[in-house]
């Protein structure tokens, strides 16, 4: 398994402003993933972070509104660039193993809450 | 696309009660099979999963769920819940060979009271 950690748990942000979620594993993992989940629904993939390339974005999301970084194996961020109340949501940052048959471990998510 | 629906979206059962929640997927290709748990002020933990083999799966704390490939289907059971498995309980599935990626149902509040 894996333990990830998250920073920061919860904000408040205006409208306009950005905010990058960190997440850190304890242990070097091939995939890492950032979801979101809106209020009232359940969890969209936003994009997978690929080491050392660019993020691979899933339909309806783009890197100017969440650009990724992942700088190594057992770390990456996402940020929510000029935020609108639309982007109220927990943010979840997910690992996997290794690729294929393999569970994904969830980080406790970010709450998000844009005024 | 693929998608997942949970039909039971909020079940309130007594404690001893059994549990069935269901699970159906869209996609007619091999994928594997998740069902996650989020209790009150935790994360998501895995509960149980399904990739091969045996079509009935056992999970923690007593779950299990079985996989039903004719019916696109993977429902979670446990014989007497008890007050403690009130939560959130998402399934989710992958494609296999499409790289990790979660498609997850929207998920189903169960509370069970005393």
């Amino acid at each position: 398994s894996a333990v990830i950690s998250q920073k920061p748990s919860r904000d408040i942000c205006q409208r306009g402003t950005s905010l990058t979620i960190q997440c850190q594993v304890d242990s070097q993992v091939t995939m890492m993933f950032w979801y979101r989940q809106q209020p009232g629904q359940s969890l969209t993939l936003i994009a997978t972070a690929n080491q050392g390339s660019e993020a691979t974005y899933e339909s309806g999301f783009v890197i100017d509104k969440f650009p990724i970084s992942r700088p190594n194996l057992t770390f990456s961020t996402l940020t929510v660039s000029n935020m609108s109340p639309e982007d109220s949501s927990i943010y979840l940052c997910s690992v996997a193993l290794r690729v294929g048959r393999e569970t994904q471990y969830f980080g406790p998510g970010t709450r998000l809450l844009v005024l | 696309a693929q998608s997942v629906s949970q039909h039971n979206h909020h079940v309130i059962l007594s404690e001893a009660a059994s549990l069935e929640l269901g699970c159906n997927y869209s996609y007619g290709g091999t994928v594997n099979l998740f069902w996650y748990v989020q209790y009150p002020g935790q994360h998501l933990q895995l509960l149980l999963k399904y990739f091969s083999g045996d079509p009935l799966v056992k999970g923690i704390k007593g779950f299990e769920a079985e996989f039903i490939k004719s019916k696109f289907s993977f429902n979670l059971r446990k014989p007497s819940v008890q007050w403690s498995d009130t939560a959130e309980y998402f399934c989710a599935v992958n494609e296999a060979g499409g790289g990790n990626k979660l498609t997850f149902g929207t998920g189903t509040q169960l509370k069970v009271e005393l």
